[in-house]
């Protein structure tokens, strides 16, 4: 079963709007939260992460938002620009080893 | 540095072919895993590394086979190539830093397999 659930699976956003992915998980034993943005034909690369016991965490136009009570988190990009078209996948790392990932958003925005 | 380097970068396989495909990263990091990537399922964890001479299954292990005699090198062998092999395979390496998590993907293997 799928340990780590995304939605949605695609998002279109106008530029200037934001752009929201949350990400929901179950197993209590995952311990680091990262998002990890990808572009066509390439592999991914982490965005911006976050532990636990932070409710939330900004870098730039970026800001996860953690609820641990609820087992879910968010990914909020602010100001969305045509060069933030991607597929973000949220992850979670279980005990430095094992880093299971979401089915992925494919993010479009349009001018 | 390199980073993560993966070769090769896109193969064809018939079925019942066996293949390894190679991964190699210089920054001296003691992880290392594969994923597959396939169109609305994400990155499934094949198999993982936590240092050389220890491998452990990840959530699809069926049909692959892992080894790492050094820090630098995590080749992922098939063992008898099927049509659902067909996908993008990704190496990663990553290390751990003040309880923070950083892991870096190479550019990817993508196999047709017919």
């Amino acid at each position: 079963q799928q340990q780590v659930k995304q939605s949605p699976q695609s998002l279109i956003v106008q530029k200037g709007g934001i752009s929201i992915i949350n990400c929901a998980y179950e197993n209590t034993a995952f311990d680091y939260f990262p998002w990890y943005q990808q572009f066509p034909g390439k592999g991914p690369a982490l965005l911006i992460a976050i532990r636990p016991d932070v409710s939330e965490k900004k870098e730039g136009r970026f800001t996860i938002s953690f609820n641990k009570s609820a087992k879910q988190f968010s990914l909020h990009i602010m100001d969305s620009q045509p060069g933030d078209s991607a597929t973000y996948f949220c992850a979670a790392w279980k005990n430095t080893d094992k880093l299971i990932f979401g089915t992925g958003t494919r993010l479009q925005v349009f001018p | 540095n390199a980073g993560v380097t993966q070769t090769p970068k896109f193969q064809v396989l018939k079925t019942g072919q066996s293949m390894t495909l190679q991964c190699a990263q210089d920054m001296n990091h003691e992880y290392m895993s594969w994923y597959r990537q396939d169109p609305g399922m994400g990155l499934r964890l094949i198999h993982y590394s936590v240092g050389a001479g220890i491998t452990d299954q990840g959530e699809v292990p069926n049909g692959y086979n892992v080894s790492r005699s050094t820090t630098e090198d995590f080749p992922l062998r098939l063992l008898s190539a099927a049509p659902s092999q067909t996908s993008v395979y990704f190496c990663a390496s990553s290390y751990e830093t003040g309880g923070y998590y950083e892991q870096y993907f190479g550019p990817g293997t993508r196999l047709t397999v017919t």
